[in-house]
């Protein structure tokens, strides 16, 4: 079985800092997508980045970019230029073969003035 | 165009009691997935529908969870004779493909909570 881990329970940053979450996983398929997704109080879940296993490159969308390390299973979120707007939790997660998704524990991000 | 959406959007019950969850998903999407979302389990999938049939129940923590999928659209999450372990965040799901690479747009997610 697949699994996901998130061992920074919460985070804190200050507005226009950069800051780093970190994510660890285990599976024996060669054939995966990870997925970093936000959780605003509104609880509705926001896809932030997605990385394909296959591709080396890693994955960037604006402010927010992976660390993708395949052979030490990471896959570690960076946001630059935090704004306040950023605060949520976070989830790490992973699909393979079954296209259902397998969460991470969470990290709650908080951004200071 | 509209996004997933979920009724009711909180629900108190009382232990013992039947509770319905209903998630209409984005037009056109062909998969539909239901989540929980607990402070003790975090969050876990419980069922996956590929159009109307579940290729995948494997999540639903017992046989008072059901689901099922009419026409393509709309699910319904039952929960028979509910426990206070059964509060939580329920989570739906889907996406334009039954594929790993098709996003996943959520609902806002339905508050259960047990008495």
């Amino acid at each position: 079985a697949q699994t996901v881990t998130q061992s920074q329970p919460e985070m804190s940053v200050q507005e226009a800092e950069t800051v780093t979450l970190s994510c660890t996983y285990d599976t024996s398929e060669s054939d995966y997508y990870l997925f970093w997704y936000k959780q605003p109080p509104s609880r509705q879940m926001i896809l932030v980045i997605r990385q394909e296993a296959y591709k080396q490159q890693n994955a960037t969308e604006n402010r927010f970019s992976v660390n993708f390390q395949k052979a030490a299973k990471s896959f570690s979120l960076k946001i630059s230029d935090s704004q306040l707007g950023d605060a949520a939790m976070y989830f790490c997660a992973y699909t393979g073969t079954a296209s259902k998704l397998t969460f991470g524990t969470g990290t709650r991000l908080q951004v200071t003035l | 165009g509209a996004g997933v959406s979920q009724s009711p959007s909180n629900k108190v019950t009382e232990k013992g009691k039947d509770v319905e969850l209903r998630c209409d998903p984005i037009s056109g999407h062909t998969a539909l997935y239901w989540y929980r979302q607990s402070l003790g389990q975090g969050l876990e999938f419980l069922i996956y529908f590929q159009g109307n049939s579940a290729p995948d129940k494997s999540g639903l923590p017992s046989d008072r969870f059901s689901a099922e999928r009419t026409g393509g659209s709309v699910s319904t999450l039952t929960i028979q004779r509910t426990q206070q372990e059964d509060s939580a965040v329920y989570l739906c799901a889907s996406s334009f493909g039954y594929s790993s690479y098709n996003e996943q747009f959520f609902g806002p997610g339905t508050r259960l909570t047990v008495l």
